[in-house]
């Protein structure tokens, strides 16, 4: 079975440009995390879904970020414009939460980016 | 403000010794998660523990529950090089889950 896809791997671009990273979840699962890892911060919540709905955006860091999900089977992460210090890695996570405990999250190899 | 903090950060030992990390933290959490991260990859689930001084076992890997349900060790026995990794601890209270900053571990041949 396939794991959750994010593309692209690795991206370079310069300051000011637009970034837009993908997520296609594990089909099935209708909870949808977005998360970005530095090794100052560790694992930082962005926003995450439920059945397609934004449920909690609080961990997106200001207005030039942005996510959707238009069906269950794909996500967007888009940053306008793009700064330095969003330079980390970019994880998406998906689950299928059972009952009042934590489910498993299942995540992307990730996607690397880096703003010059 | 609820905090997972981890040690060591950082662990660097020879092939066949023992180790042990923790998570520490000074709420109470419904359920601990630990996951591990390989290099380029992202984290994997290892194990989830939800009752306070559960033990779990997972081949060379035990792993404890505090008491009062406020901690958790990861104990590794004979290490290999293959459990080299991040090993993040994360727990969860009404669906929000906090996550630790991991221990990086290397395992030496």
């Amino acid at each position: 079975d396939a794991g959750v896809i994010q593309s692209p791997r690795h991206e370079v671009t310069e300051m000011g440009q637009e970034v837009t990273l993908r997520c296609k979840p594990i089909s099935g699962h209708d909870y949808l995390f977005w998360y970005r890892q530095t090794m100052m911060r560790g694992l930082e919540l962005l926003i995450y879904f439920n059945n397609n709905v934004p449920i909690d955006d609080s961990g997106m860091p200001e207005d030039r970020f942005s996510a959707k999900m238009p069906n269950a089977s794909f996500s967007t992460l888009k940053i306008q414009p793009s700064e330095p210090r969003d330079s980390a890695v970019y994880f998406c996570a998906s689950s299928r939460l059972r009952g009042r405990s934590t489910g498993e999250l299942f995540f992307g190899e990730g996607s690397r980016l880096t703003v010059l | 403000t609820q905090l997972l903090e981890q040690s060591p950060q950082f662990l660097s030992i020879q092939e066949g010794e023992n180790l042990t990390v923790y998570c520490n933290s000074s709420s109470v959490f419904s359920s601990l998660q630990w996951y591990r991260q390989e290099p380029g990859e992202g984290p994997v689930l290892l194990v989830t523990v939800v009752t306070g001084g559960e033990v779990k076992k997972l081949k060379r890997l035990t792993f404890q529950f505090g008491d009062a349900r406020k901690d958790s060790s990861l104990h590794i026995t004979a290490a290999q090089p293959g459990d080299t990794g991040l090993y993040l601890c994360v727990a969860g209270n009404n669906r929000k889950l906090i996550w630790g900053l991991g221990t990086s571990l290397a395992v030496n041949p």
